[in-house]
């Protein structure tokens, strides 16, 4: 059975760099059927994609957040990871690791899901 | 960007009854050479991640109680819980994946007894 594990510090300092990982078990991270994608949802708030990454390195980044993502796929660990420089208060959030089905060509809905990682942004 | 607009934001429905959530795309969500709507509903219980329930608009993912379904095309969907149970207490969530980047989400609607 599909697992996701989002691990990485809870709590990054303002300008600094939040850095996460999210762990695949149960499926091969190289898998030609799934992007892999980074989700996060500020507190009481609704869901916001991040940016999404295939096996080989294509990657689709939120046009907002481009400037300041970097995802990238770790083969063989069987793990995918999220940078996020510059981080402010706005960037405090829950982030989630999701499997997301796709065409090998696009990425389309997220059908497995991580628990969520919180982190908070705090001199 | 696409915009996904969810009505209402909340209701409240007796348990047993019907509820209905509507989404709202600012462009279409249909894709003629595939007869597909890129349209896909999650379900968010406190505390916990989103669930996927529904995908391609109508179609309902494995393990997903068939009083669950989704329908509508091109900008205007549909989530109907036929019969509302108690678990079913949730914020829910339509997501287009057409249009990218970026993928889009509707703000969400709270469903409550």
């Amino acid at each position: 059975q599909l697992h996701l594990q989002e691990s990485g510090p809870g709590l990054v300092k303002p300008s600094e760099t939040l850095s996460l990982t999210c762990n695949v078990s149960g499926d091969s991270i190289t898998s030609t059927s799934y992007y892999w994608g980074w989700i996060r949802q500020p507190p009481g708030k609704g869901l916001e994609w991040i940016g999404s990454i295939y096996y080989s390195g294509n990657t689709f980044y939120d046009p907002s957040l481009k400037s300041r993502v970097t995802m990238s796929v770790d083969k063989a660990k069987n793990q995918f990871s999220l940078k996020l420089i510059s981080v402010t208060a706005a960037d405090a959030a829950v982030y989630y690791c999701g499997r997301q089905s796709t065409s090998s060509i696009h990425p389309y809905y997220i059908d497995v899901w991580g628990k969520g990682t919180r982190v908070t942004v705090s001199s | 960007d696409i915009f996904m607009t969810q009505s209402p934001d909340s209701l409240a429905v007796s348990l047993g009854e019907r509820a209905s959530i509507n989404c709202k795309s600012s462009q279409s969500l249909f894709y003629s050479s595939n007869n597909k709507n890129y349209l896909a509903w999650y379900q968010q219980k406190p505390g916990q991640p989103p669930k996927l329930l529904i995908y391609w608009a109508s179609t309902r993912e494995s393990g997903v109680p068939d009083r669950f379904s989704g329908s509508g095309s091109g900008t205007d969907f549909t989530l109907t819980i036929s019969s509302l149970q108690a678990e079913d207490v949730a914020v829910y969530y339509c997501q287009q994946y057409y249009h990218y980047p970026p993928y889009t989400f509707g703000q969400g609607t709270k469903v409550e007894i």
